[in-house]
């Protein structure tokens, strides 16, 4: 079975800067989570999409970043503009609907903003 | 304060060791726990639940303790390749995970 895809594996990029990561979940799972995590620290939730509906996006610092999961699919996390501290490995996880707590995540995005 | 705490460590241990892992959480509605595994540069990974009557996979066992709101992770004849971050996770209400800093795990030779 196919894992949770994500690319670009890497990302480098100045700071006002824009970018986006793309991820494609587990066949079947509907749920979709972007997750930041900076370098020493645990996995920070920034949203979370049930199908194409965003169950919680409490965590997404709204005024730079922004995803959308149009099709139920694959999903788009966007940066702009990217600031220094935003220099993390972004990580999509994907489950069951009604397993969220077995979550299944890509090989996240190293992304560093100089 | 982290809603799940950790010690980071690193632990370093001997091949053969037993080595305990302890984690506390503050938000007494979490509703279950879990412990994942992340080795270096890769992803997370689910590893194992934890249940206050005591959850034992092989090597590993994982305890819930509610009253303290502290969960831990034992594992037992340490081996090279459990060599990882061992992360503390909560589940609560709106099904979401809140993951601790992690738990630095190195066994030597």
């Amino acid at each position: 079975e196919a894992g949770v895809a994500q690319s670009p594996r890497y990302k480098i990029i100045e700071k006002r800067q824009s970018v986006a990561f793309w991820c494609n979940p587990i066949s079947g799972h509907a749920t979709l989570y972007w997750y930041q995590q900076i370098l020493g620290q645990g996995p920070k939730l920034l949203i979370q999409f049930q199908n194409n509906g965003v169950v919680d996006d409490s965590q997404l610092p709204k005024d730079r970043f922004s995803a959308e999961r149009l099709k139920g699919v694959d999903s788009t996390l966007k940066i702009q503009p990217a600031k220094l501290e935003d220099s993390a490995v972004y990580l999509c996880a994907s489950s069951f609907s009604g397993r969220d707590h077995e979550q299944y995540f890509g090989p996240g995005t190293r992304l560093t903003v100089t | 304060r982290k809603e799940v705490e950790q010690d980071p460590g690193p632990f370093n241990v001997p091949e053969g060791a037993t080595v305990a892992f302890n984690c506390t959480y503050s938000n007494s509605a979490s509703q279950s726990f879990f412990w994942y595994r992340q080795d270096c540069r890769k992803e997370p990974k689910l590893l194992m639940s934890v249940y206050s009557s005591g959850n034992e996979d092989g090597r590993f066992t994982a305890q819930l303790n509610r009253a303290s709101q502290y969960i831990s992770l034992l594992i037992r004849d340490s081996k090279l390749s459990d060599s990882a971050t061992y992360l503390c996770v909560a589940y609560n209400a709106g099904n979401m995970l809140t993951f601790g800093g992690g738990t630095r795990l190195m066994v030597k030779p």
